[in-house]
């Protein structure tokens, strides 16, 4: 079991370049996450994925776009790259809520990380 | 718009010593999850708290969620290197949207 991962680890763009994310886990789960953590700022969510085929906003979606063609995949497009989005991106996969008999949120698990630096 | 906020934002200790962050908001929360981050790594699960008064033990670890469901605290008993991480509380304010996470508490263990 992989879990999950993430390509590339890290990458280096020049304003107005356009790249796209992936990520993949193995792990059969339903839900997955892209989230960018940047120093002070703790993880604040960008988009989600409830199942395949369905994507939705999450706090900061704006200069991102997502598909979830397959379950297992979930990409992560910057479609005109800004040095505001220099910044280390995760991925993360659950279970729905409530899966495991409790009211509370599944264990989300995360991938090792991808380091975008936007000159 | 719910308010959450962790203290201290960084923590710097000698091995040994004991320590408490917290996670604080102005909503109340129907759970809520602790994670720990290594340095170059994603977050990992350290507990899941439910229940108001709740309190959850993992090794040297004691995990405290409040009576009023608006806090919950980390209490780490002879602190270690190894403990040395980002510690993130994630509230589940609605059980029907996705977990909002606070900035974190930055623990350094010097040894």
């Amino acid at each position: 079991n992989a879990g999950v991962t993430q390509t590339p680890k890290f990458r280096v763009l020049k304003t107005g370049q356009s790249m796209t994310l992936l990520c993949a886990q193995d792990m059969n789960h339903e839900y997955m996450y892209w989230y960018r953590q940047d120093p002070g700022m703790g993880l604040r969510l960008i988009h989600y994925s409830v199942g395949e085929g369905t994507t939705a906003k999450g706090e900061v979606p704006d200069g991102y776009n997502v598909s979830r063609l397959k379950k297992q995949n979930f990409l992560l497009g910057l479609e005109s790259a800004a040095p505001s989005q220099t910044s280390v991106y995760f991925c993360a996969s659950s279970k729905p809520p409530g899966t495991s008999g409790s009211r509370a949120q599944e264990t989300q698990y995360f991938g090792p990380g991808t380091r975008l630096l936007v000159l | 718009t719910q308010l959450l906020e962790q203290s201290p934002q960084f923590l710097s200790i000698q091995e040994g010593e004991n320590l408490t962050v917290y996670c604080n908001s102005s909503s109340v929360f129907s759970s809520l999850q602790w994670y720990r981050q290594e340095p170059g790594e994603g977050p990992v699960l350290l507990v899941t708290v439910v229940t108001g008064g709740e309190v959850k033990k993992l090794k040297r670890l004691t995990f405290q969620f409040g009576d009023a469901r608006k806090d919950s605290s980390l209490h780490i008993t002879a602190a270690q290197p190894g403990d040395t991480g980002l510690y993130l509380c994630a509230p589940d304010f609605s059980g029907n949207t996705p977990l909002v996470f606070g900035k974190g508490t930055r623990l350094s263990v010097i040894a």
